[in-house]
């Protein structure tokens, strides 16, 4: 699987758009981005993901670029509770199996 | 539904004991995981289990094992704890589609003295 690169920790004020990027220059053409967060020390939950195109759902938003070496997580209204850890992950349709790297703290601030 | 459960919550054990982390789920789902997390760590997958009858190794086999019950359930064992293997244990469950959404259990935490 293609290693991902993330910043360690992040500010973000509420209320502002949080946009966590994800640096996978290694991503090969059939691999997905996937990402996840982990608030406090709960187990991870599922976002979104994508291969090639731009994708939105009701939690965020999900940019990759055309190049497909790096991608940008946005959480258009940011609010205390969005506080976590978040992972980008690049998996290989092929294999049944994530490999989670450090991720980012999110800290969102009043 | 409950989704992924795990059992239990908390465990404390000396080194060179022995025990066995529970995991079940119950959304039907054909493969599962267990993965730890060391502090200030991200996840690390210890086994998979692609379907029921099948299991494999991930980043951090060594000093665990692991049985795939039946659909429903997967176990981690410990068969001489470590101190080093003191961390929290998740277990996962997920349906192989498009999504490939993994759903995730509260943790096991485990302390070896």
């Amino acid at each position: 699987d293609a290693k991902t690169t993330q910043p360690t920790s992040m500010d973000c004020a509420e209320g502002r758009a949080a946009n966590l990027p994800c640096n996978h220059s290694t991503i090969s053409g059939n691999e997905y981005v996937y990402w996840y967060r982990q608030i406090h020390s709960q187990g991870p939950q599922y976002i979104i993901h994508g291969l090639k195109n731009n994708e939105t759902n009701e939690m965020a938003s999900l940019i990759i670029t055309e190049d497909r070496k790096s991608s940008t997580l946005i959480l258009p209204h940011a609010t205390l509770r969005d506080t976590a850890v978040y992972y980008c992950i690049v998996r290989d349709p092929n294999f049944n199996k994530f490999y989670f790297g450090s991720g980012t703290k999110l800290n969102v601030k009043p | 539904n409950a989704g992924v459960t795990q059992n239990p919550k908390f465990q404390v054990l000396k080194t060179g004991q022995s025990m066995t982390l529970q995991c079940a789920q119950d959304m039907n789902h054909n493969s599962m995981y267990w993965y730890r997390q060391d502090p200030g760590m991200g996840l690390r997958l210890i086994y998979y289990s692609a379907s029921e009858g099948t299991t494999d190794k991930g980043e951090v086999p060594n000093g665990y094992n692991v049985s795939r019950l039946n659909k429903r359930e997967f176990s981690l064992r410990l068969e001489s704890a470590a101190p080093s293997q003191t961390s929290v244990y998740f277990c996962a469950s997920s349906e192989v589609s498009l999504i490939y959404e993994q759903f995730f259990g509260p943790g096991t935490r485990l302390t070896v003295l």
